[in-house]
């Protein structure tokens, strides 16, 4: 099972700033890496797919990146939506999400 | 759109039964597979399995003793079963379709559109 890891599990910034979150992978799973949104007490929902391309609607101030084992989501300028909880998945053996890192204001 | 519907509380050692529709999209589209994933309270999340419209099915190993699914592409639904249940078994269950970012697609790489989630609760 190819596991997961983000970091940091808790980012407190204020609106404005930049988020950068990391997702580390246990092994290579090449660009096919994923990155979902869940707000509180909402469903997630899709924000990047193949580690850069952004899903419909999804607005420019977030971009991914990396490739084989390490990846990195960008909030470039935190809007007061974007306080959330922030998925990475994968599929290299199966589906497998990690932990979540929570982005809260500071 | 997908929307999940089923009894929100289980028994103890009973069957968790769950059915999404599906509306907006051909369930027998190529390339989409549709999964369901859960949520343990306060927990992250946790994909259970798919299945695609011919029937076939991919299940988490950790869950696949006790994971069935099923799909009705004309009725535009699928579900889930879910055997034996504990309370551990107690979370919000989502459905969602899962894709690929190039086709074809033969084992899906991202989960595209989620449901707003059901609360199962496993309690006597």
């Amino acid at each position: 099972e190819t596991v997961l890891t983000q970091s940091p599990a808790t980012l407190s910034l204020s609106p404005g700033e930049r988020a950068t979150l990391s997702c580390r992978a246990s092994q290579n799973v090449s660009k096919s890496l994923a990155w979902h949104q869940q707000r509180r007490g909402q469903a997630p929902r899709l924000l990047i797919f193949n580690t850069c391309n952004r899903a419909a609607g999804v607005p420019a101030r977030f971009s991914g990146s990396g490739s084989g084992t390490d990846f990195t989501l960008t909030i470039s300028s935190l809007e007061p939506e974007d306080f959330a909880v922030y998925y990475c998945q994968q599929r290299s053996d199966w589906l497998t999400f990690g932990g979540g890192t929570k982005v809260e204001i500071k | 759109q997908l929307q999940e519907s089923g009894p929100g509380l289980a028994k103890p050692s009973q069957t968790l039964s769950l059915t999404c529709f599906v509306s907006g999209a051909s369930m027998s589209s190529d390339g989409y597979y549709w999964s369901w994933i859960r949520q343990h309270p306060g927990k992250g999340l946790e994909w259970i399995g798919y299945i695609y419209y011919t029937g076939t099915t991919f299940y988490n190993p950790s869950l696949k003793s006790r994971v069935t699914m099923s799909i009705e592409t004309s009725k535009r639904r699928f579900s889930l079963n879910l055997s034996s249940v504990t309370a551990a078994d107690t979370a919000v269950y989502y459905c969602a379709s899962a894709t690929c970012s190039t086709t074809p697609c033969h084992r899906p790489e991202f989960f595209q559109h989620w449901g707003r989630g059901t609360l199962v609760s496993v309690s006597s």
